[in-house]
């Protein structure tokens, strides 16, 4: 079976920096992505990692552990668009199939 | 490059009616799937097509849910009768292949209310 956890709620100010953390545990691994949903819209795609370590990509990172069954992403220079919820989708290592968590919804303030 | 497109966008039914939604993903794109998020949680795999054929289809209701893609291309999945449970927006995405690292696009989703 497929266990992804991550926080429901995160709150942050303009500026700041955040972690959003996630531990999986997922019956075949090939990578991890992260996507962004605003309210009333589709999830984006934000960042992939296959390999352990961080992948830098402008104001966000994404970081892999696959022995820890851990990621996170971090998000810097906050601004207030960035508020949305954040979706952890580990992926299977048959079909290429996604695995998604509840999503952290992040709210950010000014 | 135009991305995923869904329809309708929002649909409100009656329960035991019947509802279709349709999909047309990025063009060229083999892979297929329909996920349906209900309100605070994230997206779950219904089924999965590659080109049109069905790879996965583990998570789909079959007494009431069915879905084809013929020709490889566009989409329908269909739900009959309805339950109040299926509220929910249906996601249509795609990729290149169901492999791994293919990054998965998604529609805007149809927003269902069965009441």
């Amino acid at each position: 079976g497929q266990n992804i956890d991550q926080p429901t709620e995160m709150t942050a100010t303009e500026g700041a920096i955040v972690q959003i953390n996630c531990t999986y545990q997922t019956s075949g691994f090939n990578g991890l992505f992260w996507y962004q949903q605003h309210a009333g819209e589709a999830p984006t795609f934000l960042s992939y990692n296959v390999l352990d370590g961080l992948e830098e990509k402008g104001r966000f990172s994404s970081f892999l552990s696959r022995s820890k069954g851990y990621s996170y992403l971090l998000l810097k220079e906050l601004q207030m668009k960035d508020s949305a919820s954040y979706l952890c989708a580990p992926q299977g290592s048959t079909l290429g199939r996604l695995y998604f968590g509840r999503g952290t919804q992040l709210t950010v303030w000014p | 490059e135009a991305g995923v497109a869904q329809s309708p966008r929002y649909k409100i039914i009656e329960k035991r009616q019947s509802v279709a939604f349709w999909c047309n993903p990025i063009s060229g794109h083999a892979t297929l799937y329909w996920y349906q998020q209900i309100l605070g949680q994230g997206p779950k795999l219904l089924i999965q097509f590659q080109n049109n054929g069905v790879v996965d289809d583990s998570q789909l209701p079959k007494d009431r849910f069915s879905a084809e893609r013929l020709k490889g291309v566009d989409s329908t999945l269909k739900i009959q009768p309805a339950k109040l449970e299926d509220s929910a927006v249906y996601l249509c995405a795609s990729s290149l292949e169901g492999n791994s690292g293919n990054t998965i696009y998604f529609g805007e989703g149809s927003w269902l209310t069965v009441v």
